[in-house]
């Protein structure tokens, strides 16, 4: 069975800092894809990554920048110089490389809920 | 712009009425989902198709019923509506698996009353 956790609830943050936010995945398979989504309070769901288990190298776009170490089975986001139009929730979520029965679906972590301050 | 039309975007339903979500993808994707989002959870699989004609139980499937008659359609039913199925509803479709991605609907917001 797969599993992902994002253990941070709600996160505050004052704007311009920095902030992470966490994910840890449990998977049997040897090839997956981990995931980035953010709902904004509009409530749609933005992808942002994708990343599959063979690829450990870390990638930046703009101010968004991502952490896959698959030693420690977590994929975490960082955001730097945080924006208030960041404030969304972020789901960190997994899906298996193989049609094989309940693998290829998503699954979710339950979210984290970043609020930026002017 | 192609992509993955949920209608309607909003609905209030009775305890008891039923209604059908519709969910309609232009992309060529063989595989289809439907998850339901509940406040401060992620999203959980309801039911997934991997072709026309071929439909089965994702994690919380009871209360609901799919069919796939076409590559493009997979609409969502509710028989009898219960007030536990309040959520916001997503369909997605992808290609196979993650290798391609993921496409989401924009939603639809269900509450019974």
């Amino acid at each position: 069975a797969q599993k992902v956790t994002q253990a941070q609830t709600e996160i505050s943050v004052v704007e311009k800092e920095d902030v992470t936010l966490d994910c840890v995945y449990e998977t049997r398979d040897t090839t997956y894809y981990l995931f980035w989504y953010k709902q904004p309070p509009s409530g749609e769901l933005v992808f942002l990554i994708r990343r599959n288990s063979f690829d450990e190298q870390n990638e930046i776009s703009g101010r968004y920048s991502w952490n896959f170490q698959k030693s420690t089975s977590s994929f975490n986001f960082t955001i730097t110089a945080s924006q208030v139009v960041d404030s969304a929730v972020y789901f960190c979520a997994l899906s298996g490389a193989y049609s094989g029965a309940g693998s290829y679906q998503l699954t979710f972590g339950k979210g984290t809920k970043l609020s930026v301050i002017p | 712009n192609a992509g993955v039309t949920q209608t309607p975007k909003f609905r209030i339903l009775k305890i008891g009425q039923s209604m059908t979500l519709q969910c309609a993808q232009d992309m060529n994707h063989n595989y289809m989902y439907w998850y339901r989002q509940d406040p401060g959870m992620g999203l959980k699989l309801i039911y997934y198709s991997v072709g026309a004609g071929i439909t089965d139980k994702g994690e919380v499937p009871n209360g609901y019923n799919v069919s796939r008659s076409t590559t493009e359609d997979f609409p969502l039913r509710l028989e009898l509506a219960a007030p536990s199925q309040t959520s916001v509803y997503f369909c997605a479709s992808s290609y196979a698996t993650g290798i391609h991605g993921y496409t989401f609907g924009s939603g639809t917001r269900l509450t019974v009353v």
